[in-house]
């Protein structure tokens, strides 16, 4: 069984800093891209960040370019995001999904989810 | 980017056939995928690659794809089936991944 569990959500004011993480489980992690997909509360679904099978290749909505990093630990399983320069209107429900292939390309999508973590920037 | 559209709701009787559009530039030529969302919970894939369903999904979940409109079919609609879906699309190298705004369907 495919289990995504995410963890370091809090609250936070502008401007802090903070890091997720993701410990996956129940499939081939090293072989499979992740990505991480935001929901502010009562909104839509927004994608945020993605990161190839081995960590080489990463992307970045405009939405967060210069302030989130996204990266993978194989060893241990686990994928991350640290957000520095936060902001309110980054405030949201962060999922940690899974690619259903290797390398994020046209066609691919999210197959599994975690249940998500929370967020919250306010001052 | 790339802009999908979908109706903000969609109301269906018990039993009867939901329809959710997503709409966008040629979307035919591309691959959509639908994503159920119940309220406090995380999206579960239902459709992919237009007309699929992962395991374990019920057959009353299809899809279509066409010109410049996707379509999530819900058959046999029940109770259980009420939440928001959302559609996805590759938008291209630099806006790869693109939802759409999200369609909440309620049964009546």
């Amino acid at each position: 069984e495919v289990v995504l569990v995410e963890s370091g959500g809090g609250f936070v004011q502008p401007g802090a800093s903070l890091r997720l993480s993701c410990a996956a489980s129940g499939f081939a992690f090293e072989e499979s891209a992740m990505h991480w997909v935001r929901q502010a509360p009562g909104k839509g679904l927004e994608w945020v960040s993605q990161i190839g099978w081995n960590g080489a290749s990463s992307g970045y909505a405009d939405s967060v370019k210069g302030r989130f990093s996204i990266s993978r630990d194989n060893a241990k399983r686990s994928l991350y995001l640290e957000m520095n320069s936060l902001r309110p209107e980054d405030t949201a429900f962060y999922y940690c999904t899974k690619d259903s292939s290797g390398v994020p390309a046209s066609g691919t999508f999210f197959d599994y989810w975690g249940q998500g973590v929370l967020v919250t920037v306010s001052s | 980017s790339y802009v999908l559209t979908q109706p903000p709701s969609v109301s269906v009787a018990p039993g009867q056939t939901a329809r959710v559009s997503c709409g966008g530039d040629k979307i035919g030529y591309q691959s959509v995928h639908w994503y159920q969302q119940k309220p406090g919970q995380a999206p579960v894939l239902v459709v992919y690659d237009d007309t699929d369903r992962p395991a374990g999904i019920p057959e009353r979940f299809s899809g279509s794809n066409s010109g410049n409109t996707a379509t999530l079919i819900i058959s046999r609609v029940e109770a259980g089936d009420e939440a928001d879906y959302y559609c996805l699309v590759w938008g291209g190298s630099t806006d790869p991944y693109v939802f759409g705004p999200g369609t909440k369907v309620t049964v009546l």
